[in-house]
């Protein structure tokens, strides 16, 4: 079946600029995840979705980061102000039951 | 929180013998140990894990084994292949709602 799809592949702004990042989770899969991953490093968690309940924004590194999901559907991760600090990979993924998670390909955001 | 160590950076083995990828996790309540593979520019694969219930799970030519006592896992990967080069990640979790905590990945190289 189809995998975890993100939008765009690839994103390239100026600094300053607000960009929209876009994950479709598997279907049926109830949880949603955001990481960000830095050139040669690991993973980092951003935020978590699960159904209707309210996610814990905690992990977002600014206030210039937020997410949005509707129901068990797309996600969309929003970054205003970009600066470079925020060039990364932003990865997206979807779990069916506690824990087992299926990464999407990610959105390569570059800012200049 | 949860912070996730892992050794080697860097690993180079011969095609054929064995790898082994070794974790450190502080978080004694964590119950879950995934690992991923992801080839460069590729998503993160989920090629095993393994619940704080269960001491060693086996999948092929890969395992992974865990000490609760020692906060320790390990990744063990037999008869090595060409296409098993990849960067490997740990991860643990107590909640979903924690997202993963990773380790900053292990580069294994298979010398032909």
């Amino acid at each position: 079946g189809a995998g975890v799809s993100q939008s765009p592949s690839n994103k390239v702004t100026e600094k300053g600029k607000d960009v929209e990042l876009r994950c479709d989770p598997i279907s049926g899969h109830t949880a949603l995840y955001w990481y960000r991953q830095r050139l040669g490093q690991g993973l980092e968690f951003l935020i978590y979705f699960q159904g209707n309940s309210a996610p814990d924004k905690s992990g977002l590194p600014s206030d210039r980061f937020s997410a949005e999901r509707t129901g068990e559907s797309v996600s969309t991760l929003t970054i205003q102000r970009t600066q470079q600090e925020d060039s990364a990979v932003y990865l997206c993924a979807s779990s069916p039951i506690f824990h087992e998670q299926y990464f999407g390909p990610g959105t390569r955001l570059t800012v200049t | 929180g949860e912070n996730v160590e892992q050794h080697p950076s860097t690993l180079s083995v011969q095609e054929g013998d064995s790898a082994v990828i070794k974790c450190t996790y502080s978080d004694s309540a964590s119950n879950y140990f995934p690992w991923y593979k992801q080839e460069l520019g590729k998503r993160p694969q989920l090629i095993i894990d393994i619940r704080s219930n269960v001491g060693e799970k086996k999948d092929q030519r890969i395992a992974v084994t865990l000490n609760k006592t020692a906060k320790h896992f390990s990744l063990h990967i037999t008869e090595t292949q060409p296409e098993d080069s990849a960067v490997y990640f740990c991860a643990a979790t107590l909640r979903a709602g924690d997202g993963l905590t990773f380790g900053k990945g292990t580069h294994l190289i298979i010398q032909p």
